[in-house]
């Protein structure tokens, strides 16, 4: 079965740093992948999506690269700020559909 | 980006009772879709719901359980019925993006639900 894996443990990070998630996926070929962030008590807020063909997206301080071989997608967020802490999801879709296969997250701490 | 409110924004109930979810979109859109989120899980789509037809169930999710009404393009509801402690969850609705491709999806804020 299609399965997608985010570390589940919440990952500490200093202020100003880097912080790199991961999403691993198996048994799944995904047309697009994306990252949204979800903050307590609200719906997950769309960042940005990145499609099979390209290796990397930004946006601001926000970086994707999916690696279709290695069956992976990093996102980073550079110079971090504690108001970058929040659990991040990643979530595949196939291009004949709408639906999303959805990691359940990982949740960041940036410590000033 | 779609703004989707959603009502209530949590709620305690009692089980073997119904609580109805709504879910409303400040633009037309044809699909809306229902999730549910429990504590440290990842999001499960409960069912699609298309203005105009019946709504499409996934595995595990059945009509019965979760009825969902569509009236119009802009607002939707769900019922989760005969409510038990497992039944706790978060519920969002989502609709898709309006960018070329349609590919990502816009939340509401979530209905918490607490089955006593």
């Amino acid at each position: 079965s299609q399965k997608i894996e985010q570390n589940s443990e919440a990952l500490n990070i200093q202020e100003g740093k880097t912080a790199t998630l991961t999403c691993n996926y198996t048994n799944y070929s995904p047309a697009y992948l994306q990252w949204y962030r979800q903050d307590p008590g609200r719906g997950p807020v769309f960042l940005l999506l990145i499609r099979e063909n390209e290796k990397e997206k930004r946006k601001e301080r926000l970086k994707v690269t999916f690696d279709t071989t290695l069956k992976q997608s990093l996102f980073h967020i550079t110079a971090s700020q504690p108001a970058d802490s929040a659990t991040y999801l990643c979530a595949l879709k196939k291009v004949s559909n709408y639906q999303l296969i959805w990691g359940a997250g990982t949740k960041l701490i940036i410590k000033p | 980006s779609a703004v989707i409110s959603q009502k209530p924004s949590r709620d305690i109930c009692q089980r073997g009772t119904s609580l109805t979810i709504q879910c409303q979109v400040d633009s037309q859109v044809t699909m809306m879709f229902w999730y549910r989120q429990q504590p440290g899980q990842s999001l499960t789509l409960i069912a699609t719901a298309n203005q105009g037809s019946e709504a499409t169930y996934e595995s595990g999710f059945v009509i019965d359980k979760f009825p969902i009404s569509r009236p119009n393009l802009t607002f939707s509801t769900l019922t989760v019925s005969n409510m038990s402690p497992e039944d706790s969850s978060i519920y969002l609705c989502s609709v898709p993006g309006t960018s070329g491709g349609a590919h990502e999806q816009y939340f509401g804020p979530g209905t918490r639900l607490t089955v006593t």
